[in-house]
Order: structure tokens, then C-alpha cells, then sequence
């Protein structure tokens, strides 16, 4: 089964313009953390954003901004003021377990992300 | 300051011809992962060593083999290369510790013809 889901294969948003990339995600663990990657053209992987499972608030780092509703299973990635250099792929990925055991991580199919002029 | 590094960048093999991709981290890193990306379906886990002289099965172990040479390195081997391996491999490591994430390597494209 898909343990993490992205339903928006590819999404456009107007320069300047907020934007919310949708993420569930599937496990019976009750300590997991949530991550969201940018891949640009150039194909390096960049880590955006942090939510753990047990954080009472939702985490942000400048434009980034993840929605956590624990209860639907769902992290959002919500990129405020939108610009060119944010044109690329996002993935959704999950790790089950506390961090300090090597836990499996796994990653959503991912969604790419046109800014336009 | 190299963080994960891959080599080789590029490679081009035969229909069963054998290679090992070799993956360094010099960040201190307990857990090492590999992963391989195909369009449309993100990344799926490979193998992956929670510390050194540990091996796990991830998504897609077939046709893979891997060696967690000591803590900092973990490669990984295609004994009898086929086309459905055609594909970009990342590896990837992290230290466990604060947010865990996983620091990647720039990648390595390999064609299996």
C-alpha cells in the first residue's frame, strides 16, 4: 500500500501568489516525522521543511510552511509568495520511528511545481 | 565541505554486465540509504544500513546488492545489470539525531542497454 500520496502531478501558480502542494501519508507508528524536498532541473535533492509527529505546532522555515492535520493524515506544503526559482519537483517523504534508529524512509511520486511570469 | 558523494556521475552498461556504485560520507552519519528515482514514481528505498555492519531490504531490493564497508561508506552493486534498471540512484545518509533529515548525493544516471 502507498504509504504516502501525492495527488497533484503537476501544479501552477502565478509569480508572487501562495501555493499549497497536498501530502497524506499512512502508518500505525505514533512517532514518525515529515519531510518535504525541492528538486530543481538540476536534480539535487533539498530538504525545505520539518514536522514530527509529536510537535503541537505546525512547522514553518521563511515562505515554507507545512499544514499538519494529524488527524486526516495530511501535510501540506504551503510556499508563500511564490517565485520563479520554486519551479521544480516537491516530494512528500515520511520516516517511521523515532530518528535515532535508521528507520525506513519513504517518499511520495512527487509534484511538479511551474511558476509563471 | 562534501557532505555524500557518488561516484561514478554517468554510466552506460550492457545487459548483464556487473558494477558497484560507490557511495562516502564524511558527516559521521550512522545511517546510510539508497534509493532510485524513475519519472512519475519519486523516490523508492533500495537497501539502507541503520549503522554500520547492518543491511535492510527497502522497496525495491531486487537485483541489488549493498556493503556497508564501515561508517563511511555503503555501496551498492548491480551483479547482472538489466534494462529495468535504467535509472537515476541516489544515496543518501543521516545522523539520526535533532530532525533526522537525509542528506543527499548529487546522483548517479545509469542506462543498462
Amino acid at each position: 500500500a502507498q504509504k504516502i500520496t501525492q495527488t497533484q502531478p503537476g501544479m501552477f501558480v502565478q509569480e508572487k501568489e501562495a501555493v499549497t502542494l497536498d501530502c497524506t501519508y499512512d502508518t500505525s507508528d505514533p512517532s514518525y516525522g515529515l519531510f518535504w524536498y525541492k528538486q530543481p532541473s538540476s536534480g539535487e535533492m533539498i530538504f525545505l521543511i520539518y514536522q514530527g509527529s509529536y510537535d503541537q505546532q505546525n512547522a514553518t522555515e521563511g515562505r515554507y510552511s507545512l499544514n499538519f492535520q494529524k488527524a486526516r493524515k495530511s501535510a501540506n506544503l504551503v510556499i508563500s509568495a511564490s517565485q520563479l526559482g520554486d519551479s521544480a519537483m516537491y516530494f512528500c517523504a515520511m520516516r517511521e520511528g523515532p530518528g535515532n534508529y535508521g528507520q525506513n524512509f519513504v517518499f511520495g511520486p512527487g509534484t511538479r511545481l511551474s511558476v509563471l511570469p | 565541505n562534501a557532505g555524500v558523494t557518488q561516484t561514478p556521475k554517468f554510466q552506460v552498461l550492457k545487459t548483464g554486465q556487473s558494477m558497484t556504485l560507490q557511495c562516502a560520507q564524511d558527516m559521521n552519519h550512522n545511517s546510510m540509504y539508497w534509493y532510485r528515482q524513475d519519472p512519475g514514481m519519486g523516490l523508492r528505498l533500495i537497501y539502507y544500513s541503520a549503522s554500520e555492519g547492518t543491511t535492510d531490504k527497502g522497496e525495491v531490493p531486487n537485483g541489488y546488492n549493498v556493503s556497508r564497508l564501515n561508517k563511511r561508506e555503503f555501496s551498492l552493486r548491480l551483479e547482472s545489470a538489466a534494462p529495468s534498471q535504467t535509472s537515476v540512484y541516489f544515496c543518501a545518509s543521516t545522523s539520526g539525531s535533532g530532525m533526522g533529515e537525509l542528506f543527499f548525493g548529487e546522483g548517479s544516471r545509469l542506462t543498462v542497454l
